[in-house]
């Protein structure tokens, strides 16, 4: 079945270091999510990406879409102790609005 | 907006009880909702997809005898884990999406369900 990887699994920064997750699926997506998963909270949805080659960021948050809509990536710049969190995308295959999960990045921020 | 709830926030039960999980759009219409498990320090899982007003869908490997899913409004959906063991013990999530084909998912805030 579909697969959805993410790397690193963990990454621990000082607090104003760059931090980026790479989202890989194994099979081409209609489109892909992004959410954040405080400690002992819930997902939160933070983007979706739909077009191939897509980029689109929050503040200091940049998120891409590769070419071949396989896989995706997440960069923080400049993290603050805020960012903590594990960082999940989740893929979109397009027959339903079902999401398949990746495993997640989690970051710890140093202050 | 988009508001999701879940019903009890946690929740102890003995070994061969049942438990009933509440998931419900508060200030939205949900037409599909989703039922997650998440182990800690592990990734979601998708359980089943459900419809207003039709069977749920489950993914392969998820019991649909021992997880009842009931969507019966668009406001509520009802995860019910029967005959709960020890190894039901989980952090469960519901998520709602809001129109038709909309893929972006609410979440509840979960349910920590522990078997003894």
């Amino acid at each position: 079945g579909q697969q959805v990887m993410q790397i690193p699994q963990y990454q621990h920064v000082q607090e104003g270091e760059d931090f980026t997750t790479y989202c890989n699926s194994s099979t081409t997506l209609s489109n892909i999510q992004w959410y954040k998963q405080r400690p002992g909270g819930h997902p939160v949805f933070l983007i979706q990406l739909v077009k191939s080659g897509e980029v689109k960021k929050q503040k200091r948050l940049t998120f891409q879409f590769g070419e071949a809509k396989k896989n995706s990536s997440l960069h923080i710049t400049a993290t603050q102790t805020t960012d903590v969190g594990t960082y999940f995308c989740a893929g979109n295959g397009g027959a339903t609005n079902k999401l398949i999960f990746g495993t997640g990045t989690l970051l710890a921020v140093q202050p | 907006g988009a508001v999701v709830s879940q019903h009890p926030s946690w929740v102890i039960c003995k070994s061969g009880t049942s438990v009933k999980i509440e998931c419900r759009s508060l200030d939205f219409q949900a037409t599909t909702m989703f039922w997650y498990r998440q182990f800690p320090k592990q990734s979601l899982m998708l359980m089943a997809t459900s419809n207003e007003g039709s069977k749920a869908t489950y993914e392969q490997g998820v019991e649909k005898d021992k997880f009842l899913i009931n969507h019966a409004s668009l406001t509520l959906s009802t995860l019910t884990v029967t005959s709960a063991h020890p190894e039901d013990s989980s952090f469960y999530i519901c998520s709602a999406t809001r129109l038709w084909g909309a893929s972006e998912q609410y979440f509840g805030p979960g349910t920590r369900l522990t078997v003894t």
